[in-house]
């Protein structure tokens, strides 16, 4: 079935762990984006990638990183997780055109 | 920066309409979306309007966009209990990039 899949589910972390968030999507879109959902706050974005082999920061990138090898991988990367970084993240991925975006499940972090 | 607000939450009996308001400021603006997530799960596209537009029906969906007061409405016909989600409005922005900005999302509850 066509469209975005992201792992783990969720996650429970300690501090100071290195953790990497899968998604892959098989709808050959240009461009990915990882966004981290708080409550009160919605979808805030943290990196994007225009097409394979370019990233971008978004409006919250500081502690994440990301690569974009090729067109259906959009791994985020948490280095040195903080609690601060507990939240739910989202990865998308979109056309040109109307841009419009098409969202994975989600996966539900938790850092202690 | 752009910035999409909207009320937190919203209330209503099954079978009233539901209207659910949204303010913006980037005036370049191209596309406005209307997203729903339902518990759970990823954000999904519900509709979108071209921002030449002032109106856009989709059976039970109806869209109003008012460019001058850069605000969004989305209004329910006949809400019914699986109507009860969170809704997010968004807008597409004249960045470098693809850039969509969320607002915080209203959480619809629907009461039978």
């Amino acid at each position: 079935i066509a469209g975005i899949t992201q792992a783990p589910t969720s996650q429970i972390l300690a501090a100071g762990r290195r953790m990497t968030l899968r998604c892959t999507q098989d709808m050959r879109h240009n461009a990915m984006y990882w966004y981290r959902q708080d409550l009160g706050l919605g979808l805030r974005l943290i990196h994007y990638s225009n097409t394979a082999g370019t990233t971008g920061k978004g409006e919250v990138p500081d502690g994440y990183s990301v690569s974009r090898a090729n067109t259906d991988d959009f791994p985020l990367t948490l280095a040195s997780a903080v609690p601060s970084q507990t939240s739910v993240y989202f990865c998308a991925s979109s056309e040109q055109g109307n841009n419009e975006q098409f969202f994975g499940p989600g996966t539900r972090l938790t850092v202690l | 920066g752009e910035d999409v607000e909207q009320s937190l939450f919203l209330s209503v009996r099954e079978g009233d309409s539901s209207v659910i308001n949204c303010t913006y400021t980037d005036s370049s603006s191209t596309y406005l979306y209307w997203y729903k997530q339902e518990p759970g799960a990823g954000l999904q596209l519900l509709t979108y309007i071209f921002s030449n537009m002032d109106m856009k029906q989709d059976q039970r969906l109806t869209v109003l966009l008012n460019k001058k007061d850069k605000h969004l409405s989305l209004r329910i016909a006949d809400t019914q209990t699986g109507d009860s989600a969170i809704y997010f409005c968004a807008e597409l922005g004249s960045g470098g990039y693809q850039k969509v900005t969320f607002g915080t999302g209203t959480k619809l509850q629907v009461i039978p």
